[in-house]
């Protein structure tokens, strides 16, 4: 089972910033939070991820609470391209294994 | 360019038929997954491999086998004992280490039953 719990779905207006919510309350110390987006029958595609701090990358924001039990992705300036399927997943290695769950799928409206 | 390919991008099987999928990477990457994603939801594990000729099963490994012969290529077989096989089908690619590598994903090949 996923060990995350994400909004089924959200929506902003283009240019505006979406912030993308993540509940992970069971998270243990030596595991990383991922982003990754999935656009219509396209294969997934990494963001970002994090461990304590806050990170920034040319794609968004990832904002982690100081507990670690949950997290925000922001995408600063939303266009029409961001419409997708968000996943948020914690995981000790990635290249072990991802637990996809069912996302947040974000619609960017014009 | 560097990347992951899967083909064909579109596979049709009979009843009873083995089909298999091509997934090919030039990242140099060690490690190789093969997920299935049913409409509407996320991705499952079938199988993986860390390393040459070596390989793991995944959450639902029934049905279907792999081969990693090669550092670059890591073919999936979707056999008759699989039931339910239409579905889309994702490779990624990763090169295992502390925990911070990502996995990069190919386009996909969506197979359907006949």
């Amino acid at each position: 089972d996923a060990k995350t719990t994400q909004p089924t779905s959200m929506d902003c207006a283009e240019g505006r910033a979406a912030n993308l919510p993540c509940n992970h309350s069971t998270i243990s110390g030596n595991e990383y939070v991922y982003w990754y987006r999935q656009i219509h029958s396209q294969g997934p595609q990494y963001i970002i991820h994090g461990l304590k701090n806050n990170e920034t990358n040319e794609m968004a924001s990832l904002i982690i609470t100081e507990d670690r039990k949950s997290s925000t992705l922001i995408l600063p300036h939303a266009t029409l391209r961001d419409t997708a399927v968000y996943y948020c997943i914690v995981s000790m290695d990635s290249s072990y294994k991802l637990i996809f769950g069912s996302g947040t799928r974000l619609l960017v409206r014009p | 360019d560097g990347g992951i390919t899967q083909s064909p991008k579109y596979l049709f099987r009979k009843e009873g038929q083995n089909v298999t999928l091509s997934c090919e990477q030039n990242l140099n990457h060690d490690a190789m997954y093969w997920y299935r994603q049913d409409p509407g939801q996320g991705l499952r594990l079938i199988y993986y491999s860390q390393i040459v000729n070596d390989f793991q099963k995944g959450d639902i490994a029934e049905g279907y086998s792999v081969s990693r012969e090669k550092k670059e290529s890591f073919p999936l077989t979707v056999t008759s004992a699989q039931k339910n096989p239409t579905a889309f089908y994702l490779c990624a690619s990763s090169m295992p280490g502390q925990g911070q590598e990502t996995q990069y994903f190919g386009p996909g090949t969506r197979l359907l039953v006949l």
